[in-house]
């Protein structure tokens, strides 16, 4: 299994340009997530899912869009990228709540 | 409102003693906690984890005590390694909000050689 999988590893928008990253994972959990974490700090949940089809919101989810129509992906969407929105984006996932949480590589995005 | 905090944020230790590492937490909902390894440039890793109904649960060099009366949570790592080095993050997760886990921000571990 290759876990959870993030792509891309490293990207430069400028102010106003949309991206989606992109996660997938191969493991069949239900439960999928997306953190930001900024420099020196812990992660902040963005949105999260419990299962295909359905999505909610974390703690810091404005700017930011997700859809999962599938068990494996979960992209997630800017539109309009800010500077505020430099960080270290996380995908996560897991068989279940209140369950271990695995966790991708990471993308690192820079808003200049 | 809910916080998971940690005591310190850095640590450093000699190669070979033992370290610990401590959380607090605040929301009195919260039963399943699990600390992550966070080694530079990558995603966290799952260490170990604890439900409410235990207070103590031992992996292999660690060890991870819960103390529900003044909601605290430490990490102890036996015979410190230098690839023990990392940020080691503390989660909990509320029996409610489903999969809304709230991490602390942190303390770094640095193992002296």
């Amino acid at each position: 299994n290759a876990g959870v999988t993030q792509t891309p590893k490293f990207r430069i928008l400028k102010i106003g340009q949309s991206m989606t990253l992109q996660c997938t994972q191969d493991m069949n959990h239900n439960y999928m997530y997306w953190y930001r974490q900024d420099p020196g700090m812990g992660l902040k949940l963005i949105y999260y899912s419990v299962g295909a089809g359905i999505t909610d919101k974390g703690e810091v989810p404005n700017g930011y869009n997700v859809s999962r129509s599938t068990t494996e992906d979960f992209p997630l969407r800017l539109e309009l990228a800010a500077p505020s929105q430099t960080s270290v984006y996380f995908c996560a996932s897991s068989p279940g709540q209140q369950e271990t949480q695995y966790f991708g590589p990471g993308t690192r995005l820079l808003v200049l | 409102g809910e916080s998971v905090g940690l005591h310190l944020p850095t640590l450093s230790v000699q190669e070979g003693d033992n370290s610990i590492i401590n959380c607090a937490y605040s929301n009195s909902a919260s039963d399943y906690f699990i600390w992550y390894k966070q080694e530079s440039g990558k995603g966290p890793q799952f260490i170990i984890d604890i439900r409410s109904n235990m207070d103590k649960r031992q992996g292999q060099r660690v060890t991870v005590l819960l103390n529900k009366t003044v909601k605290h949570l430490s990490l102890q790592i036996a015979a410190t390694q230098p690839g023990d080095s990392a940020v080691y993050f503390c989660a909990e997760t509320p029996n409610t909000n489903a999969g809304k886990s709230t991490f602390g921000d942190g303390t770094t571990l640095t193992v002296k050689p």
